[in-house]
């Protein structure tokens, strides 16, 4: 079964700065997605950023882009010019690419992410 | 608008009450599943539905029961509620083929007393 660790329950950041937020997941699958979604206090599910296993090029979205390090299974997030809005609880998310059967997301604990102004 | 609606989005109850989640989605989506999120646990997947009839556990499946009458339905269903219960309810859905990204409902924070 695939596992999902994110090592920091809480980070924090000075608002404008940069803050790496770390994941690592375990799978013995070649072919699979990754993502990094947002909770913020309104507890809504945002998707911040997906990954693709085949694709070598690290995926970015404006402020927020991804490390992806396959043989390490490593998946960290960037978030450049951190705003008081960015400041929510980050959930790393792992997901088969099975073509049929369940294919659930399989989270990390989540990081707790505060914006200090 | 493409959604996925959850009601009651609040929900206190006593123990053994039995109560029923709604979940509904507007994509025709054939995958819908139930997480429920603790505080340290992230989220975990109860339930899920591959098509019409077809259901079947997650992680989680103990004191929760789900239907797949409809395509866009997939309901939760507490038969006897109990405290341990108490948790915050995610409802999701997705294509079954090439289907990388779930869209979640809002979420449902139920306490059981």
């Amino acid at each position: 079964a695939q596992t999902v660790t994110q090592s920091q329950p809480e980070m924090s950041v000075q608002e404008a700065e940069t803050v790496t937020l770390s994941c690592t997941y375990d799978t013995s699958e070649s072919d699979y997605y990754l993502f990094w979604y947002k909770q913020p206090p309104s507890r809504q599910m945002i998707l911040v950023i997906r990954q693709e296993a085949y694709k070598q090029q690290n995926a970015t979205e404006n402020r927020f882009s991804v490390n992806f390090q396959k043989a390490a299974k490593s998946f960290s997030l960037k978030i450049s010019d951190s705003q008081l809005g960015d400041a929510a609880m980050y959930f790393c998310a792992y997901r088969s690419t099975g073509h049929s059967g369940n294919t659930p997301l399989v989270f990390g604990k989540g990081t707790r992410l505060s914006v200090i102004a | 608008e493409a959604q996925v609606t959850q009601n009651p989005r609040y929900l206190i109850t006593v123990t053994g009450k039995k109560l029923t989640v709604t979940c509904s989605q507007n994509m025709n989506h054939e995958y819908m599943s139930w997480y429920r999120q603790d505080p340290g646990l992230g989220l975990r997947q109860i339930y899920y539905s591959m098509n019409v009839e077809v259901t079947d556990k997650g992680d989680v499946p103990e004191g929760y029961k789900v239907s797949r009458k409809e395509k866009r339905n997939f309901p939760l269903i507490l038969e006897s509620p109990s405290p341990n219960q108490t948790s915050l309810y995610f409802c999701a859905s997705s294509l079954v083929r090439q289907s990388y990204e779930q869209y979640f409902g809002p979420g449902t924070r139920l306490t059981v007393t």
